[in-house]
């Protein structure tokens, strides 16, 4: 199985604040990847799909790139509703598999 | 709109078995495949396998292999999933989704998800 592993695994930061989250696969998976949001007590969303396309509706602040094995996800300016778990996604080859996620709190 | 409706919370013995729904509304039931995804507690998210609604066809990740079921009931638009041989380390909440018309999750469509199944498991 494709290991995905994605750092870092908590982080704090401001309202305003640019930040990026990275995923980094064990082998190449092309832009075979996404990324979801999960709020707390919620079901997940998908924010971006192969690897850079960003779902309809989402706000676009969200911005995915990378390609191979490294990729991130980047909130050009957070605000109080970004504050989640977020996890990336591989699909390349079976099974899929997620990153251990991403918690993102506020500062 | 698109809606997935599942099953209630389930409480099971070791050993036992567990069959969720998840019922369908607002578009082509056989048209989108149908994920189950679980979340223990506390935990990350763990993908399960894919059910064609329209074939039967499946796709199950080898961990569940031998003790997943995923079933289709076209007629009421509803999908299944069952898990046998539960143990502790299958609690968790199980959830279903569709992202598109293809198995893949990570190409373009719009992702809708059940609003999850609590299973426990204990004795």
């Amino acid at each position: 199985d494709i290991q995905m592993t994605q750092s870092p695994s908590a982080m704090s930061a401001f309202v305003g604040d640019r930040v990026t989250i990275t995923c980094r696969a064990s082998q190449g998976i092309s832009n075979y990847l996404a990324w979801f949001q999960q709020k707390p007590g919620k079901v997940p969303k998908r924010l971006i799909y192969a690897s850079s396309s960003l779902q309809s509706g989402v706000p676009s602040r969200f911005s995915g790139s990378g390609s191979g094995t490294e990729f991130t996800l980047t909130i050009s300016s957070l605000q109080p509703e970004d504050f989640a778990t977020y996890y990336c996604l591989q699909h390349n080859s079976y099974p899929p598999t997620f990153g251990q996620g991403t918690r993102l709190e506020i500062k | 709109q698109v809606q997935l409706v599942q099953s209630g919370a389930e409480v099971k013995k070791p050993g036992a078995s567990v069959k969720v729904s998840c019922k369908a509304s607002g578009y082509t039931f056989t048209g989108y495949y149908m994920h189950w995804v679980r979340q223990a507690p506390g935990q990350g998210l763990e993908w399960m396998g894919w059910i064609s609604p329209n074939s039967g066809d499946t796709n199950y990740a080898q961990k569940f292999q031998g003790r997943v079921t995923m079933t289709g009931d076209t007629s009421i638009s509803t999908a299944y999933m069952d898990l046998s041989r539960l143990t502790s380390d299958d609690t968790a909440v199980y959830y279903c989704a569709t992202l598109g018309p293809t198995t893949s999750l990570t190409a373009a469509g719009t992702d809708y998800w059940g609003q999850g199944t609590l299973v426990t498991v204990s004795s």
